[in-house]
């Protein structure tokens, strides 16, 4: 089966430490991307990639990290810099072209203490 | 720079009634628009889609939308509302103009249905 798989679904991290939220598709599709969902706010844009070795910073970069070393994983970083990292985290994927239609994992739910 | 409006943050309609959720777009150029659905602690699922095809665009579990240039909206419907149908809904506008890479989403409708 096609699809986006994030993992773990659930994190727990003390304040002060860097964590990594995993985002793995086999879709084959070029674009990946990480937003962040709080409640009441929708859905705001962390990093996008459009390919392999590059990315761009979305509308909420700030204390975040990313890199897209191979087409099929773009994983997330929440560093120490991040002043308010509890949240949800979904990871997206797009392909190339198209109609702009992204397709969603199932979410990594962060909680820092 | 384009952007979305859902009017409503919160919706409740009886089991067997019509559900109406808003959506207005703003957009440079002629844009594609989006419906998503999403369970609690779930990712976003992708209900239907307008492309500049036909302008009564019919989706997954019973739901349509309509798009309306003159009143930029691409509100949802669904004649009849299930128990299942209770989740949170994400309106998103793609840009043609910046070849369709990003989406701009609403800030979702949360749909009750009462019993």
């Amino acid at each position: 089966d096609g699809g986006i798989t994030q993992s773990p679904k659930y994190l727990f991290r003390k304040e002060g430490q860097n964590v990594t939220l995993s985002c793995e598709q086999n879709l084959n599709h070029d674009a990946m991307y990480w937003y962040r969902q709080d409640p009441g706010q929708g859905l705001r844009l962390i990093y996008y990639s459009q390919i392999v070795n590059d990315f761009q910073k979305g509308d909420i970069a700030e204390g975040y990290s990313v890199s897209r070393e191979k087409k099929e994983s773009f994983p997330l970083t929440v560093t120490s810099a991040q002043k308010n990292p509890t949240a949800f985290y979904l990871c997206a994927s797009r392909t190339g072209g198209g109609t702009g239609e992204q397709y969603f994992g199932p979410g990594t739910r962060l909680t820092v203490t | 720079a384009q952007s979305v409006t859902q009017l409503g943050s919160h919706v409740s309609v009886s089991e067997g009634a019509l559900v109406l959720l808003r959506c207005n777009y703003s957009s440079s150029v002629p844009p594609y628009l989006f419906w998503y659905v999403q369970y609690p602690n779930q990712g976003l699922q992708l209900l239907l889609k307008y492309t500049s095809a036909a302008t009564l665009v019919k989706g997954i579990n019973g739901f349509e939308a309509e798009f309306k240039k003159s009143e930029t909206s691409f509100h949802l419907t669904k004649p009849s509302a299930h128990m299942s149908d209770a989740a949170e809904y994400f309106c998103a506008v793609s840009d043609q103009g910046f070849g369709n890479e990003k989406l701009t989403f609403g800030t979702g409708t949360r749909l009750t249905i009462i019993p």
